[in-house]
């Protein structure tokens, strides 16, 4: 069964340095996701993309992120001068289709440590 | 903004117990979702609800739309069930995750 894939599975980082998180959605997918969840916490909506544009982001999704669609086979999530608190498990998802009753299929995350 | 709460945070059972996990939200939504989260961390969608009951094995969600209530139902728990089960309402172009309920089966 095809799968989301995210790369690196855990990105260790100096604090202020720049990452970029990778994921590789189902190929026929059109709808794209990243989500975060802070170690004991919720996980928590930060963007999703569609048709080369940002179609919602959440207000945690400040300047410092960006996310980009560099191939049309990759999608990623950079983060250009990190913080502590940007610590997490970060998680990819994609749908073929938008709607409320479309499953959206996860990656198995990046757990990002800033030091 | 919806909120999305889960009752309980734990729960721990033999196996063949009868499990429910509980979901309520605060805003009328268009579909709910419950989703299992494995202890490495990887998350698969189970169900999608708009109405009504699903079954998947021995997985049942219903759902209450007027009461803005959910529940997962595990039949026959087994240890492999343990994982943290969480739910999350559609919220125009994103997911609204819950707490989460973290479950426990002991053999």
């Amino acid at each position: 069964e095809p799968e989301v894939t995210q790369t690196p599975s855990h990105q260790v980082t100096q604090m202020g340095q720049e990452v970029i998180l990778r994921c590789v959605p189902i190929s026929n997918h059109l709808y794209f996701y990243w989500y975060r969840q802070i170690l004991g916490q919720k996980v928590e909506f930060l963007v999703s993309f569609y048709n080369n544009e940002i179609s919602e982001k959440s207000e945690i999704f400040d300047d410092q992120f960006s996310v980009e669609r560099p191939d049309g086979s990759n999608f990623t999530l950079k983060i250009r001068s990190t913080k502590l608190e940007d610590s997490a498990m970060y998680f990819c998802a994609s749908s073929r289709y938008r709607g409320p009753n479309q499953p959206q299929h996860f990656g198995d995350g990046t757990r990002l440590s800033i030091l | 903004k919806n909120e999305v709460e889960q009752s309980p945070q734990n729960l721990t059972a033999q196996e063949g117990e009868f499990i429910t996990i509980n979901c309520s939200y605060s805003v009328g939504i268009s579909a709910l979702h419950w989703l299992q989260q494995h202890p490495g961390g990887g998350i698969v969608s189970l169900f999608m609800l708009s109405s009504g009951k699903k079954k998947h094995g021995r997985l049942i969600a219903t759902i209450n739309i007027q009461e803005k209530h959910s529940s997962l139902h595990i039949t026959a728990s087994h240890p492999r069930d343990s994982a943290v089960y969480i739910c999350a309402v559609w919220d125009t172009d994103k997911l609204i995750f819950g707490t989460g309920t973290r479950l426990q089966v002991f053999p």
